[in-house]
This record gives structure tokens, sequence and C-alpha cells, in this order.
């Protein structure tokens, strides 16, 4: 049973660019949570998806950022017109359902570097 | 709004120590908290998951402790090892999506 799959592992762009990341739930699992760490800071929440719905994007930044979770594929994090700022690792985690109990399981993330 | 601290931000000892990292929370109505391992560059690493209506969890050289109502949880490691050196995070998770210390960066010196 694969764990959460993350690619690609490492991202170049340069800024104004578009950053796709995608993200593979553990199989059965139906909830996916983004999470960001930014250079020597804590991983902050971004967004919560069930399949074909966001929960809640709270965390996700107004402008230029977005989420999906389609009912086929993968979830995916576009980031358009990338800045400086967005240089970061991008964590996905999974839960197989809406129990609060339920531990995430998480990827091993995105670095995204912005030149 | 919930807020994890952990205490300290950077830890280094000598091997074979036992040692306790510190987590603290301001919100009490939790569901769980997890303690996580992140190697350099790494992704996370899940270690121990004590639910809201457990006191401890034990796995191996590693136990964790929950005190809900003092907002407080501790790790303990035993025995330490240089295999042990990396950033160990605290998480909670209330009524809103896992909250994260900035973690402890522990040294183990062989």
């Amino acid at each position: 049973n694969a764990g959460v799959m993350q690619n690609p592992r490492h991202l170049v762009r340069r800024r104004g660019q578009e950053a796709r990341l995608r993200c593979s739930p553990m199989k059965g699992h139906s909830h996916v949570y983004w999470y960001r760490q930014l250079p020597e800071e804590g991983l902050k929440f971004m967004v919560y998806l069930q399949k074909e719905n966001i929960i809640d994007e709270s965390g996700m930044p107004k402008e230029r950022f977005s989420a999906e979770f389609p009912k086929e594929g993968p979830s995916i994090l576009r980031i358009q017109q990338v800045v400086r700022g967005d240089s970061a690792a991008y964590f996905c985690a999974s839960s197989p359902n809406l129990d609060s109990s339920y531990e995430q399981y998480f990827g091993p993330g995105t670095r995204l570097t912005v030149t | 709004k919930q807020e994890v601290t952990q205490i300290p931000a950077a830890l280094s000892v000598p091997e074979g120590e036992n040692l306790v990292l510190n987590c603290s929370f301001t919100d009490s109505a939790i569901y769980n908290l997890q303690w996580f391992r992140q190697d350099p560059g790494k992704g996370l690493t899940s270690l121990l998951l004590i639910q809201s209506s457990q006191r401890e969890q034990t796995s191996g050289r590693l136990n964790a402790s929950l005190d809900k109502s003092s907002g407080r949880s501790t790790l303990y490691i035993a025995a330490s090892q240089p295999g042990d050196s990396a950033t160990y995070l605290c998480a909670v998770k209330g009524n809103t999506p896992l909250v994260f210390g900035k973690g402890t960066r522990l040294s183990v010196i062989a």
C-alpha cells in the first residue's frame, strides 16, 4: 500500500511562471490537505479538499493560488505568476474520512524554488 | 486561535542521554496531538498520535504524554542515538486543521 505521493519532488520556476504541484493520497483516502513550510518556519495549513469539493481554504492566499481534487486523478495545487516569496516546501497529507480523530499521513513534499 | 509552542528550539546532547522535548498549546479543545520527525530536506514521519482521551503513547524508545487540561505534551526519548538527530514537530488537531509548532532541532553527538 503506497503512501502519499507527491511530484515533482523539486521544482524550479522563474518569477511569473506557473507552478503545478501534484498529490496522490493513500489508497482509500478521500481527504487531502496542503501545507506550506517556509524556510525556518513551521508548517502552515493552506487548504483542505474532499473529492471535487474544497472544504476549507482559509490558509490559502486569495490571489494566485488555487487547489482542486477531481473525481479522478491527483489533487493539484496551482500557483500562478510565482514570486520569490513562494519558495518553500509544500506538503500534502491525506486521511480516510472526516473524523477528526484520524491521523493524517504526509507525503515527501515538493520543494519549490523561484529564481 | 490555536498556537503551538515548542521548547527548546534546539538541543544538543551526548549519545546515550535521555531527553525531553516540550510542546504547549493554547486551546485545550483538541481531538488529538501528533509528534513528527523531519530530517533535513525530507518529509514528515509520524512518530506518535495521542487521542484527546489518552494520557500517553509509547513506541520503542519514544514516549509521548498529553495533559490536555494544561495544554502540554512531552516527547521523551530514551538512550538517544546519533540517528535520532532531526527536527521534531508537534501538531494539534482541533476544530481547525492541524496546527504545528516550529519544532525542536535535536543533535545527538556520538
